[in-house]
């Protein structure tokens, strides 16, 4: 059972404002929201973690309602080079609590 | 400081071949992982290790079995290769779940 949903494709221009939105009903009281990017023929990278409201870094945020059962990633003023898979994670407790990796978001920013 | 490092980087098997694929990390981390990337999808969990001398299968771990003898290295075995498990293979490591990754460069491996 997939414990995350997000859009499988998004496409925007350079320069704008890009916010990606992963649903995550089920997430376990314990859990952090984790958004990790991937280039091709690379392994992902950490993003940006975070466990209610709103955490900040220098590359993105992310926002996460009261609730929890959703978080939004918003990377500002996107460039060419943020072109790359973009997977919400939660922890999954039929495996230890660690992560699953689902099919993620595909970002392609245009010119 | 090298991170996750992986060996090879390149690998062609036959059919009913076997090999080992070396994950080797340095920062002391706790947990360990093997996924795989087939194209166009996203990462699979093959089998973890939560520390030294213990292992856990993941949601695909049929045909692969692996060893966490050391901390710092984690292998991953292929029997006996089939045609399937062509694929992009990565391992990461991190202090406990719910941290950060840190995932190697990746092993390109093709059966045929």
């Amino acid at each position: 059972l997939a414990k995350t949903t997000q859009p499988i494709s998004m496409d925007s221009y350079e320069g704008q404002e890009v916010n990606i939105t992963c649903s995550h009903n089920n997430i376990a009281t314990n859990d952090y929201i984790t958004w990790y990017q991937q280039f091709p023929s690379q392994g992902p990278r950490f993003i940006i973690q975070g466990y209610k409201t709103k955490v900040t870094n220098e590359v993105a945020s992310l926002f996460i309602p009261a609730d929890r059962k959703s978080s939004t990633l918003s990377l500002p003023r996107v460039s060419l080079s943020d072109t790359a898979v973009y997977y919400c994670l939660v922890g999954d407790e039929d495996y230890g609590q660690n992560f699953v990796f689902g099919p993620g978001t595909r970002l392609s920013v245009l010119p | 400081n090298a991170g996750v490092t992986q060996t090879p980087k390149f690998r062609v098997l036959k059919t009913g071949q076997s090999m080992t694929l070396l994950c080797a990390q340095d920062m002391n981390h706790e947990y360990m992982y093997w996924y795989r990337q087939d194209p166009g999808m996203g990462l699979r969990l093959i089998h973890y290790s939560v520390g030294e001398g213990t292992t856990a299968k993941g949601e695909v771990p049929d045909g692969y079995n692996v060893s966490r003898l050391k901390k710092q290295n984690f292998l991953l075995g292929l029997e006996s290769a089939a045609p399937s498990q062509t694929s992009v293979y990565f391992c990461a490591s991190t202090q406990r779940e719910n941290y950060e990754q840190y995932f190697g460069p990746g092993t390109r491996l093709t059966v045929t």
